[in-house]
């Protein structure tokens, strides 16, 4: 069963300073997806950045940058720059299945932290 | 680019009322949909697994005949909240994968509905 965990429940963070955002994960899959969403007050789920179990280099999407390390099996979200606008809750997530399978694009999700940033 | 709509955004009504909730994918099939349900500030959790022309996958612990999901074509999946009472109250969410779009992104998410049972 795959199982993700984010430990912090809450993140505090100054505008226009970096913040990381830890998450784990364990899988006996070789092959998996690792995800990270923002999901705001308004509740939709906005789609941040992805990294792949075969993926070799850190995925990175303008701010946003993600430290994967698969033997540590972590994929923490690094945010730079913090906008009052991150302010939201952060979402670590794992893909299972393989593409074609029904289960595909099913989601497990960690806990969640809840991101403050202060002017 | 895809798009998934979900249906109404929020919801309140009276204890005993049953209430359904509209996935739609805007411009493209999908065979599978996903049913999340989140309590305030807490993470998402799979509800079923929505399967075009066959029943859905309900995960352990989820009352089939509270939670009603029907796919009635490959654009449409509903979830239908039976006889709701206070602690139904939630936020549902929907997705659908994106197959043969970007592997870089798993799903697509209607923007939710938030159902209040009074």
């Amino acid at each position: 069963a795959q199982k993700i965990t984010q430990t912090q429940p809450g993140m505090f963070v100054q505008e226009k300073e970096a913040v990381t955002l830890d998450c784990t994960y364990d899988t006996s899959d070789q092959s998996y997806g690792l995800f990270w969403y923002k999901q705001p007050s308004s509740g939709e789920m906005i789609f941040l950045i992805y990294q792949g179990s075969y993926d070799e280099q850190n995925a990175t999407e303008g701010r946003y940058s993600l430290n994967f390390q698969k033997a540590r099996k972590s994929a923490n979200l690094v945010i730079s720059a913090s906008q009052l606008g991150d302010s939201a809750m952060y979402f670590c997530a794992m893909r299972e299945g393989k593409s074609g399978g029904t289960s595909y694009g099913k989601l497990t999700f960690g806990q969640g932290t809840i991101l403050t940033v202060h002017p | 680019g895809a798009v998934v709509s979900q249906h109404p955004s929020r919801v309140i009504c009276k204890s005993g009322t049953s209430v359904k909730i509209e996935c739609r994918s805007l411009d493209f099939q999908a065979t599978t949909m996903f049913w999340y349900r989140q309590f305030p500030k807490q993470s998402l959790m799979l509800m079923a697994t929505s399967n075009e022309g066959s029943k859905a996958t309900y995960e352990q612990g989820v009352e089939k005949d509270k939670f009603l999901i029907n796919h009635a074509s490959l654009t449409l999946s509903t979830l239908t909240v039976t006889s709701a009472h206070p602690e139904d109250s939630s936020f549902y969410i929907c997705s659908a994968p994106n197959i043969g779009g970007s592997s870089n992104q798993p799903q697509h998410f209607g923007d939710g509905t938030r159902l209040s049972i009074l």
